[in-house]
């Protein structure tokens, strides 16, 4: 089973400000990489697949890197709507799918 | 626009069973994967199982083998989890998913539309 482990835990962040979040894999994944936002008692929403592809509707300072073991999901210029928690998922290997812990990203 | 509407949930005692459904609406339901997310509470999303778009393929993830069952009826465009010798370390919210494919081959692919979830709680 592969696990994915997310850096920071909790990321404080001013309005306005970039927020980097960090997911790492225990084993490669190549590009098969999604990451999920999630806010307080609503689902989690898909925001980028295949690492680095915004899916539909997913803002464009939303943008994800990386490729292997170390991947990124940056937000260029944090909106009061992108406090949340950052969830990130492997698919490359499977069954399971695994998520990591999530990144908490809250108002500094 | 896709809909994923989760029910069945409830207050159950260790040992117990309930069954989820979760209706689809919005897409051809028989076109696509689907799968069972949850998450406990405070803590994180954990898969739990999935199925192809036939039906004709499921997974399991360790935690709820040989208790739970994943099932479909593409007619009615539901998803269903049946949940048996149900424990305290279930109780969580449960998502239902939906995968862009119909199939997974190499890749397992991901979910790109969640249902708002349904509380399943499970104590004496």
């Amino acid at each position: 089973e592969i696990v994915m482990t997310q850096s920071p835990a909790t990321l404080s962040v001013s309005p306005g400000e970039r927020a980097t979040l960090s997911c790492r894999a225990s084993q490669s994944v190549s590009s098969n990489l999604a990451w999920y936002q999630q806010k307080p008692g609503q689902a989690p929403r898909l925001l980028i697949y295949g690492a680095s592809t915004r899916a539909t509707g997913i803002p464009a300072r939303f943008s994800g890197g990386g490729s292997g073991t170390e991947f990124t999901l940056t937000i260029s210029s944090l909106q009061s709507e992108d406090f949340a928690v950052y969830y990130c998922q492997q698919y490359n290997n499977w069954p399971p799918w695994t998520f990591g812990q999530g990144t908490k990203v809250e108002i500094k | 626009e896709v809909q994923l509407l989760e029910s069945g949930g409830g207050l159950v005692q260790p040992g117990g069973s309930l069954r989820l459904s979760c209706a689809a609406s919005g897409f051809t339901f028989n076109k696509y994967a689907m799968r069972w997310v949850r998450q406990a509470p405070g803590k994180g999303l954990e898969w739990v199982s999935a199925i192809s778009g036939s039906g004709g393929t499921t997974h399991y993830a360790d935690s709820v083998k040989g208790r739970f069952t994943i099932s479909r009826d593409n007619a009615k465009n539901t998803l269903y989890l049946q949940m048996n010798s149900l424990r305290v370390e279930d109780t969580a919210v449960y998502y239902c998913a939906k995968d862009p494919v119909e199939v997974w081959g190499l890749l397992g692919f991901y979910s790109d539309y969640w249902g708002q979830g349904t509380q399943v709680t499970v104590s004496s």
